[in-house]
């Protein structure tokens, strides 16, 4: 699977906004862009994913560099719940039968 | 919103003897998965299930480790005999199909192995 970096933690106040930044120099033309999170002792939650263009929906939205080599996760107005670690997951979608790869992701910290 | 249930939430077990960890999917999903997660450390995929066999497994899901999907709603994961190191979070998880990209996990069966 190819290989994605993330910044080890990030910090916020809550009701700013969070960019959160993800590399992926080694994507190949197939791989879906995921980002998952995972709240404290919960399981991972799907927050978008992507391909190409910038995505919306009720939870963030992802923007992702023209060449797809690096993509940002955007909170619009953080809260306390979205502290959480955050994945962003390479997947080739519907050409496997999708396991996931997830690194040690962000560590995002919402201040009060 | 539909949910990936799990259970037990915490189950205690000494060394050596038989697990099984259960799940209950989404209604309507497909494809079933197993994760789990050492506790500081990253979450690892075990296996995945579709059509009633395994369609991929890691390095750590050896012959200790079995999955079942004994009827229509439950899907399990058995260790015959759990060794110190199976201390872990697993994470049952489960999506639509092929195409969909989402997983919905469960909210984990925290297994201490004594």
């Amino acid at each position: 699977d190819a290989k994605t970096t993330q910044p080890n933690s990030m910090e916020s106040n809550e009701e700013e906004p969070v960019h959160l930044p993800c590399n992926h120099s080694t994507i190949s033309g197939t791989d879906y862009i995921h980002w998952y999170r995972q709240l404290p002792s919960q399981g991972p939650e799907y927050v978008i994913h992507g391909l190409t263009s910038n995505v919306n929906n009720r939870m963030a939205s992802l923007a992702i560099a023209e060449d797809r080599k690096s993509s940002t996760l955007i909170l619009h107005r953080a809260t306390l719940r979205d502290a959480a670690v955050y994945y962003c997951i390479l997947n080739a979608g519907g050409t496997s039968y999708g396991k996931l790869t997830f690194g040690q992701g962000t560590i995002l910290t919402v201040h009060p | 919103e539909p949910e990936v249930t799990q259970t037990p939430s915490h189950q205690v077990t000494q060394m050596g003897q038989e697990v099984i960890l259960r799940c209950v999917p989404i209604s309507n999903h497909l494809y079933f998965y197993w994760y789990r997660q050492i506790l500081g450390q990253k979450v690892e995929f075990l296996v995945s299930f579709y059509n009633n066999e395994i369609s991929e497994k890691s390095e750590i899901f050896d012959d200790q480790f079995s999955v079942e999907r004994p009827d229509g709603s439950n899907f399990t994961l058995k260790i015959r005999s759990t060794k110190l190191e199976d201390s872990a979070m697993y994470f049952c998880a489960s999506k639509k199909d092929r195409e969909f990209i989402g997983y919905t996990f469960g909210s984990g069966t925290r297994l201490t192995v004594v």
